[in-house]
């Protein structure tokens, strides 16, 4: 298998910028996604990096290291509404198993 | 467009209980599949198929059983429920090309007694 690994929690401020990192196994990649979940729904599409770099979108952007097996999203100008959990994904070699890391549950405190 | 919808939202059953749980979506995606989520473990795969008549176990199979005959409908069967079949259960499905992003249904909550 795969193994995904995130913080378990994280605390910022309204306004503030919070980077939340992924960590993955570099073999069989073939894409790296980011998904946010509200409680009790369910996860939505964030971002997803196929290349090294940095893809912007928003107030969103994610960063994708192939060699490092890492990632991260950097939320800018939070806001409340931004409490919620986040979930890297990566899929298998054939992009038919996704498998998920645990997800970072990020509380904005005004 | 409804997207991905499941049905019931919630459900509490009896150990030994079996039950489907359905999934539809109206976007022809020819990938769907069903995970189950559990506090502090994520998301973890249980089936999944590329297509109708086509198949997959995942991570967490055993106790599931899945079908596909048409690419609309991916119904999730559990044979005799257990009390570590207690989760939230989520169908998604995609298109197998692009970005493969999943869209997810709302979920189902079942509780095993």
């Amino acid at each position: 298998g795969q193994n995904i690994d995130q913080p378990t929690e994280m605390t910022a401020t309204e306004g503030a910028i919070v980077q939340i990192n992924c960590t993955y196994q570099t073999s069989g990649f073939n894409g790296l996604f980011w998904y946010q979940q509200h409680a009790g729904e369910a996860p939505t599409f964030l971002s997803y990096n196929v290349l090294d770099g940095l893809e912007e979108k928003g107030r969103f952007s994610s960063f994708l290291s192939r060699s490092k097996g890492y990632s991260y999203l950097l939320l800018k100008e939070l806001q409340m509404k931004d409490s919620a959990s986040y979930l890297c994904a990566n899929p298998d070699n054939y992009g038919q198993n996704f498998v998920f890391g645990p997800g970072t549950r990020l509380s904005v405190l005004p | 467009n409804a997207g991905v919808t499941q049905t019931p939202k919630f459900q509490v059953l009896k150990t030994g209980q079996s039950m489907t749980l359905q999934c539809a979506q109206d976007m022809n995606h020819e990938y769907m599949s069903w995970y189950r989520q559990d506090p502090g473990m994520g998301l973890r795969l249980i089936h999944y198929s590329v297509g109708a008549g086509i198949t997959d176990q995942g991570e967490v199979p055993n106790g599931y059983n899945v079908s596909r005959s048409t690419t609309e409908d991916f119904p999730l069967r559990l044979l005799s429920a257990a009390p570590s079949q207690t989760s939230v259960y989520f169908c998604a499905s995609r298109t197998g090309t692009g970005t493969h992003e999943q869209f997810f249904g709302p979920g189902t909550r079942l509780t095993v007694l």
